[in-house]
């Protein structure tokens, strides 16, 4: 049984640009969250993908944006970057109306310069 | 909205002895809360979940209470060892955690 899998694991990028973020869900797994960790803070919730439409949102503005596909691996893209932007990108699947935790994946982190 | 506290201070405590972290909420009682522990640069792994009826669950040297009326969850580590140096986070609420308690357990 495979984890969570995300890449990159680092990522440097000037402020404007655009990112994505890729995430391999656990096997098994059909929805994926992802979430936005400060230095020094929990996991902030962006969004969830659930059979390849989001389903739930956070509090984060539209460049912030996703995909799930068929085989419910996901993509976390963010336009025009911001320097507050620099965070862990935590990626998380789970089996939706299961009552057990979230499996994460080890994160990307990335850094707006 | 939700709001959850978590001792924000780090805790430290000698191995051996037992660890007991809090996660307080507020708002509408949870049907479950869970808790993670989360190492540096790594994303969170899931030790607990507890039901709304169940006042407790236990995972070898871990404990876990949730008392609804207090809106409160208590997180206990028994028999300490450093390698339980981490920090822990409590979800009350579907996709909302809390921001951890940092645990060192000194040899």
């Amino acid at each position: 049984e495979t984890g969570v899998t995300q890449s990159p694991t680092h990522l440097i990028k000037t402020r404007g640009q655009q990112v994505t973020l890729r995430c391999s869900s656990q096997s098994g797994h059909n929805t994926v969250s992802w979430y936005q960790q400060a230095l020094g803070q929990g996991p902030q919730f962006i969004f969830q993908y659930y059979r390849e439409e989001e389903n739930g949102r956070g509090n984060f503005p539209p460049r912030f944006s996703g995909l799930q596909f068929p085989n419910y691996s996901s993509e976390l893209n963010v336009n025009a970057l911001e320097l507050d932007d620099s965070a862990l990108y935590l990626c998380a699947s789970s089996l939706e109306g299961a009552h057990y935790g979230y499996t994460f994946g080890s994160g990307t982190r990335l850094t707006v310069v | 909205s939700q709001k959850i506290e978590q001792n924000s201070e780090a805790l430290n405590i000698q191995e051996g002895k037992t660890a007991t972290l809090t996660c307080n909420y507020t708002n509408y009682s949870p049907a479950y809360l869970q808790w993670y522990r989360q190492d540096p640069g790594r994303g969170p792994v899931f030790l607990l979940l507890i039901r709304e009826n169940e006042k407790e669950k236990r995972k070898e040297r871990l404990k876990v209470t949730f008392d609804t009326t207090l809106k409160q969850s208590l997180f206990h580590i028994t028999a300490s060892q450093p390698a339980d140096s981490a920090t822990y986070l409590c979800a009350p609420y579907k996709y909302i955690f809390g921001t951890g308690t940092r645990l060192k357990v000194l040899a």
